[in-house]
């Protein structure tokens, strides 16, 4: 069985400052894992995504992600946070031979000024 | 190009009543999902078509009925509908069923209220 547990449900930061997601996952096989970003009212869309390649995945806007499989972490950081990055992010996990997609339950981040 | 396009965007029914929610993609992919997202629980999986002509049930398929209409459309159907089927709706498609094509486009949803 896989899952994934997204261990914040909200995250506030300043504009400009660092931005840190965290997101575990638990999988039976390697994993493949996934980034998803959600804005108000709108359909998801993939940030970025790890399938095995490098540990270290860069993705859209800036945002990265590294795999630990020592840790089973996929965190999500960005080193600068934008007004425009306020949105709900979703860890998600992938594994077996299909592609049915576990979500773990968002991460709301709030951006001030 | 369009995407995944979904039809309404918007829907509110009283309980027992029937409906479809449309999908379709322009993409040509083969694959399509469709997924529920309720509040503090993430999306979660109803029904899948790995390929035109296939359809297989999800994580939480009752009370739902899908149908690959062509290698385009895949409809979700609401037979009789209960307040616990309001939600939000999206609709999802890939290139293939595979872990290693797995990006998953996402339309812009069907948000649904059962009254």
């Amino acid at each position: 069985a896989q899952s994934v547990t997204q261990l914040d449900s909200h995250v506030s930061v300043s504009e400009g400052t660092p931005v840190l997601l965290r997101c575990n996952y638990s999988s039976s096989y390697s994993p493949s894992l996934f980034w998803y970003v959600q804005h108000p009212n709108k359909g998801l869309q993939l940030l970025l995504k790890y399938t095995s390649a490098a540990t270290l995945v860069k993705g859209i806007n800036g945002f990265e992600a590294e795999f630990k499989k020592s840790e089973t972490s996929f965190h999500l950081t960005k080193p600068s946070a934008h007004m425009s990055d306020a949105a709900e992010y979703f860890c998600v996990v992938s594994t077996g031979g299909g592609n049915k997609l576990t979500f773990g339950t968002g991460t709301q981040l709030k951006v001030e000024l | 190009n369009a995407g995944v396009t979904q039809t309404p965007k918007f829907q509110v029914l009283k309980t027992g009543q029937s409906m479809t929610l449309q999908c379709a993609q322009d993409m040509n992919h083969n694959s399509m999902y469709w997924y529920r997202q309720d509040p503090g629980m993430g999306l979660r999986l109803i029904y899948y078509s790995a390929s035109e002509g296939t359809t297989d049930k999800g994580e939480v398929p009752n009370g739902y009925n899908v149908s690959r209409l062509n290698k385009r459309e895949f409809s979700l159907r609401l037979e009789s509908a209960a307040p616990s089927q309001t939600s939000v709706y999206f609709c999802a498609s890939s290139e293939a069923y595979s872990r290693y094509l797995v990006e998953q486009f996402f339309g812009p949803g069907t948000r649904l209220t059962v009254l």
